[in-house]
């Protein structure tokens, strides 16, 4: 069964310092990883997806599969960045057509000023 | 485009009430589906639909029945609420039925209490 683990619930910074968010998903097949970002008030939005290869809003990550890890990097946090971010993994369902996501927990970034 | 749409926004319950929350996309997604938000617990899947008159399980189903007897509307039954199903609700929906790429939206959201 295919997993999504993200080991830390916070993660707290200043404005303009480094920020890593940890991802590692457990799946037999190949992966499609997504990061999706939920701000104050705000439904839950796509972030970026491992398939674009594409930085958003300063935010990166790459697929690694020998350590089976999807890292959310930033390197100048902003305090708008403050949000609940969570890793998905896209997995083929039952019928052999349609997609699932299966979301980590989470994380809560606080970038203070 | 309205996107996705939930209604209502905030609801109470007393236990064993029943009630369904309704979703809505005007986007023609194939694919629409359930989540719960639990602090601690991420979001979980809980009914799901590649089209209509097609559902199925996802990761926790006990206790909610779901329909799709459109395209564009899922909503999610309560036949008998518990304190437990207290939660946020999400419905989503993806344009995919084979692509795992593709974008899922979600609503704004449902908050449930139930006392």
């Amino acid at each position: 069964a295919q997993r999504v683990t993200q080991p830390e619930k916070l993660l707290s910074v200043f404005k303009g310092a480094p920020v890593e968010l940890k991802c590692n998903y457990s799946y037999s097949g190949s992966p499609e990883l997504f990061w999706y970002v939920q701000y104050s008030r705000q439904r839950l939005q796509l972030l970026l997806r491992h398939i674009s290869r594409e930085s958003i809003k300063g935010f990166t990550a790459d697929l690694n599969k020998g350590e089976t890890s999807f890292h959310l990097k930033k390197p100048f946090a902003q305090e708008e960045d403050s949000a609940m971010y969570y890793c998905a993994l896209s997995v083929t369902g039952q019928t052999g057509a349609n997609s699932k996501l299966t979301f980590g927990k989470g994380i809560t970034l606080s970038v203070r000023p | 485009n309205a996107g996705v749409t939930q209604t209502p926004k905030f609801q109470v319950l007393k236990t064993g009430q029943s009630m369904t929350l309704q979703c809505a996309q005007d986007m023609n997604h194939e694919y629409m589906s359930w989540y719960r938000q639990d602090p601690g617990m991420g979001l979980r899947l809980i009914h799901y639909s590649v089209g209509a008159g097609i559902t199925d399980q996802g990761e926790v189903p006990n206790g909610y029945n779901v329909s799709r007897s459109t395209t564009e509307d899922f909503p999610l039954r309560l036949l008998s609420a518990a304190p437990s199903q207290t939660s946020v609700y999400f419905c989503a929906s993806s344009p995919g039925l084979v692509r795992r790429t593709d974008t899922q939206y979600f609503g704004p959201g449902t908050r449930l209490t139930v006392l």
